[in-house]
């Protein structure tokens, strides 16, 4: 069965640190993958999209970036955090056409 | 992105009664997905929806693709206190193909 990894699960950092998350998901190949945020628990953002390595489509200019490294791995990053920044962030995969998105277990980051 | 109109934004009803909330969006989706999130959690899949007129259910839960593929709406029956958190639906512009956006959430609150 598959499975999605995403952390760490909570992170506080200061104002102007970079910042690197990392999502893994297994038991699939080739997946989607998706960043989303999510402020004061409401209303997810989509933030970044990947349907293959090294495809990254862009949904909101912002300070954050995203990469995908290998076919399973998604990276959300920034060189300079800002305290707009804080917030819930999710990862999720999805397979084949007509198939859901399914989440993991987000991490919560605080810039301070 | 895409604008999903989800309402209500809050529900606090009586353990046993039935809720209904729905999402609506301004162009046509060919996706429409419902989730439940729990605090601290990432949103949990509860039903999904790939053509117009579905009706899908899961035990308590029953969900419906609607006709005009711009809206979709989501009943749960007899209410218990393990329903609360908050809802999302989230849904596939035909458009566009890759990218889900998600409704606002309704937040469910049982009482006992």
């Amino acid at each position: 069965s598959q499975t999605i990894h995403q952390w760490p699960a909570t992170l506080v950092q200061p104002v102007g640190s970079p910042l690197s998350l990392e999502c893994t998901v297994e038991g699939t190949s080739n997946p989607n993958l998706y960043w989303y945020r999510q402020a004061a628990g409401r209303g997810l953002q989509l933030l970044f999209y990947s349907v293959g390595i090294g495809q990254i489509s862009s949904e909101v200019p912002q300070n954050l970036s995203a990469s995908r490294p290998q076919d399973r791995q998604f990276i959300l990053s920034s060189k300079k955090l800002l305290l707009s920044d804080s917030g819930f962030y999710l990862c999720a995969w999805r397979g084949p056409r007509y198939s859901p998105l399914h989440f993991g277990n987000g991490t919560r980051l605080t810039v301070t | 992105g895409q604008q999903l109109n989800q309402s209500p934004q809050s529900m606090f009803i009586q353990e046993g009664e039935d809720v209904s909330m729905n999402c609506t969006s301004s162009s046509i989706f060919n996706t429409w997905l419902w989730y439940k999130q729990d605090p601290g959690e990432g949103p949990v899949l509860l039903i999904a929806l790939y053509k117009a007129g579905e009706l899908t259910s899961n035990g308590r839960l029953t969900a419906q693709f609607g006709i005009t593929r711009k809206d979709s709406f989501l009943n749960i029956s007899a209410s218990i206190p393990s329903d609360v958190g908050i809802y999302f639906c989230a849904g596939q512009p035909y458009a566009t193909g890759n990218q889900f956006y998600f409704g606002t959430g309704t937040s469910l609150t049982v009482i006992p």
